[in-house]
C-alpha cells in the first residue's frame, strides 16, 4: 500500500523568506511524486513532479521540490516567498507501473505567508 | 476547452435520496478520476476509468456507489441512499493518454461538486 505524511498542517513564513513544505512517501517499487496547490474554492492544480534523473525538479511559480531516496522525502521549497503562495499544499505520489491509476495524497499543509 | 467542468457545483440532500454528478474531461484526456475529499483531509481515491473502461475502485466504495463513463467521455457519479456521512466534496480529475505524458500523468482537477447530507 502507498501513503504519504504531511507532518505539518500549518506552516507560516514572512514574505521573502524562504519556505519548506514537507512530504514523506511510502510505496511499492520507484515512485513518482506530485505536488498541487489548491487555492480558496478552486481545484487542486499541478505544481511539479518527480520522475526519475535529477533529483531537484523545478515546477511552477518558482517552486522546486528535492527528491530523497534514502529519506524517502520530496520536500517543496521556495527561495523566497510571496503573499499569493498562501494556499493549501498537497503532496502525492504513485508506483512507476503505468497501469496503476491510483494517486494516494497527503491530507495538506497550510502555508501562510505574511507581509 | 477550459478544463474539467463538474456540476452541479453544490448539492444539498435528504437522507435516503439519490444523487448524481456529472464530471465532464478535458478533450483527449483518455483517463478520468473520481475522489472525494472531506475538511482537512486529503483527496481519497474512489475511482478511476480509462476511455469507458472502469479499471480500479477503491475498496472502502460502498455498493451505494457507482460510477459510469459510457462513450469514454463525461462521467457520472451515483450515491443512492445517501447517508450523512457522505458529505464531502466529490472531485473530478483527468489525464491525458500515456503517449503523450511520457509514462506521467499528472491530474487535472474540476472544482469539485460539494454534497450536504442533512
Amino acid at each position: 500500500a502507498q501513503s504519504v505524511a504531511q507532518p505539518e498542517d500549518q506552516v507560516n513564513v514572512a514574505e521573502g523568506n524562504p519556505l519548506t513544505v514537507k512530504c514523506t512517501y511510502s510505496v511499492s517499487g520507484n515512485p513518482y511524486l506530485f505536488w498541487y496547490v489548491q487555492y480558496p474554492n478552486r481545484g487542486l492544480q499541478f505544481l511539479l513532479k518527480y520522475i526519475t534523473g535529477d533529483n531537484l525538479v523545478k515546477g511552477s511559480y518558482g517552486f522546486e521540490a528535492e527528491f530523497n531516496k534514502s529519506q524517502t522525502s520530496f520536500h517543496l521549497k521556495k527561495p523566497s516567498a510571496l503573499v499569493s503562495d498562501s494556499a493549501l499544499y498537497f503532496c502525492a505520489v504513485r508506483p512507476h507501473n503505468t497501469n496503476a491509476g491510483k494517486s494516494t495524497f497527503g491530507d495538506g499543509t497550510t502555508l501562510t505567508v505574511k507581509p | 476547452d477550459t478544463g474539467v467542468s463538474q456540476d452541479p457545483r453544490h448539492k444539498i440532500t435528504k437522507r435516503g435520496q439519490n444523487v448524481t454528478f456529472r464530471c465532464d474531461p478535458i478533450s483527449e484526456h483518455n483517463r478520468l478520476y473520481w475522489y472525494r475529499q472531506t475538511l482537512g483531509q486529503g483527496p481519497e481515491f474512489l475511482t478511476y476509468f480509462q476511455n469507458e473502461a472502469q479499471l480500479e475502485k477503491s475498496r472502502l466504495l460502498s455498493d451505494r456507489f457507482s460510477a459510469e463513463r459510457p462513450k469514454g467521455s463525461f462521467s457520472t457519479l451515483e450515491i443512492q441512499r445517501t447517508e450523512q456521512g457522505d458529505s464531502a466534496m466529490y472531485l473530478c480529475a483527468s489525464s491525458e493518454p500515456t503517449r503523450l505524458a511520457g509514462g506521467l500523468r499528472e491530474l487535472f482537477f474540476g472544482e469539485g461538486s460539494r454534497l450536504t447530507v442533512l
